[in-house]
This record gives structure tokens, C-alpha cells and sequence, in this order.
């Protein structure tokens, strides 16, 4: 497609439950980044994939956080035993590559809600 | 302490007039980029503009213009005659080094209202 999709764009889940959010990125974008918005805050950094190289995890709150990605495609982002603190937009971003110059391109995000 | 910091939270302005939304940063590095990005309600963040920090000269698109300013590491957005589809919110980002990766951090963002 011509931009970011994310899916679903809402998710509502019981406490506990394990939630599973997919981002398909912009054909040929070799970097993407997954963040985190709560209601009236800023993005928080997640996680972000660059081509094969090994991601960089540091912004996973927990060990409940975890994400994949196939080659240079999808990624998924899996939160184990949600927790309610853990509503939130949660947004992809690709980049064709990943360097301090070139601008992310963001889907419209997956509204999770723990219940 | 925020390396972004975006000190306004809610704007509201009346439609045609001109809004400044204010962003300062903070960093170590020398070379950095700064960017804005706007997020109107359908949720998508929309990429506005790049500047990197060897670049002081301001810049406008239309009714868009920003003023970067190192000396006080600020980079201010105007909307000039603005106008209720500039409503949304706003945020400014500073993308730097951090060792071999590169790290994009967002303000917590100005929330614009235009009315009409």
C-alpha cells in the first residue's frame, strides 16, 4: 500500500490477556520503529528494526513487551498479560533507512484499551 | 529533564489569526536534526518538516514558517492566518546519536484548536 497500515485500529482486552498488533511499513522502508502514546503525552520510543541487524529494544518497558520482524516487511508487537497501564496508541513508523536525517512515516495506530 | 519540550499544552485561536507553537530541545551532539510533525484526529502523524542544526536559516512553506535558533536551542513554528483545518496537534521531535543508533524523541505535543 501507499502509506503505513496498522491493524486493528482498536483493541479492547481484558486484563491479562495477551494482545498481538501488526504494522506493515511502506514497500522498501528498511527501518521501522514502534511507539507508544498515552492519552495526552508525547511518543514514547519502543523498539525499532533496521534491515537485518539486531533491534534495538531499549525503550521495551517490560519483559511483557516483545516485537518480530520478517525480513524487511511486517512486524508485530506482542504485550503477554496486559496490564492497564498499558492502554494506549500504540504507533508504527517506517523510514527508508535509518539515520538521524530521514523522516518517519507513521500509521494511524492501534487503540488498545485493557479492560 | 525533557530534551523536548514543548511548554504549551492547549492553544485556542480565532480563525485568521497567527499562532507561534514553541519548541526547545536539548543535546549533546553537534550534528542533530529537528522535525515537526501534525497529528490531526484521525491519529496519523504527518511529517511537516526537517532541519538540521548547520542550517539557522528559517524556512516557509506557505503559511508555514519555522525559526530555529541555536543560540537558545529553540526551533518555533508560525501558522500565519490560520485556519480550522490546521486544528490538531503538533508535536516537535530531535533526532540525534546515541552511539551507533539514532534516536527520534517527540515533545508531548501542542493541541491547536482553530475556530471558526
Amino acid at each position: 500500500g501507499a502509506g503505513v497500515s496498522q491493524s486493528p485500529s482498536n483493541k479492547v482486552t481484558e486484563k491479562g490477556k495477551d494482545v498481538e498488533l501488526r504494522c506493515d511499513p511502506i514497500s522498501g522502508h528498511t527501518a521501522l520503529y514502534w511507539y507508544r502514546q498515552r492519552l495526552g503525552q508525547g511518543l514514547e520510543f519502543l523498539i525499532y528494526f533496521q534491515g537485518n541487524s539486531a533491534p534495538d529494544k531499549s525503550g521495551l518497558p517490560s519483559d511483557r513487551f516483545s516485537a518480530e520482524r520478517t525480513g524487511e516487511s511486517v512486524s508485530t508487537l506482542t504485550i503477554q498479560r496486559t496490564q492497564q497501564e498499558d492502554s494506549a496508541v500504540y504507533l508504527c513508523a517506517s523510514s527508508l533507512f535509518h539515520s538521524r536525517n530521514t523522516e518517519a512515516f507513521f500509521g494511524q495506530g492501534t487503540r488498545l484499551t485493557v479492560v | 529533564a525533557q530534551k523536548v519540550t514543548q511548554a504549551q499544552t492547549e492553544i485556542s485561536v480565532v480563525e485568521k489569526e497567527d499562532v507561534t507553537l514553541d519548541c526547545v530541545y536539548e543535546t549533546r551532539d553537534t550534528t542533530y536534526y529537528l522535525f515537526w510533525y501534525k497529528q490531526p484526529p484521525s491519529g496519523e502523524l504527518v511529517f511537516l518538516i526537517r532541519r538540521n542544526s548547520f542550517d539557522e536559516q528559517n524556512e516557509i512553506s506557505g503559511r508555514y514558517s519555522w525559526n530555529f535558533q541555536k543560540s537558545t536551542s529553540s526551533f518555533n513554528f508560525t501558522i500565519t492566518a490560520s485556519q480550522v483545518v490546521d486544528s490538531a496537534v503538533y508535536f516537535c521531535a530531535l533526532s540525534e546519536a546515541q552511539g551507533s543508533n539514532y534516536k527520534l524523541t517527540f515533545g508531548k505535543g501542542t493541541l491547536l484548536t482553530v475556530n471558526p
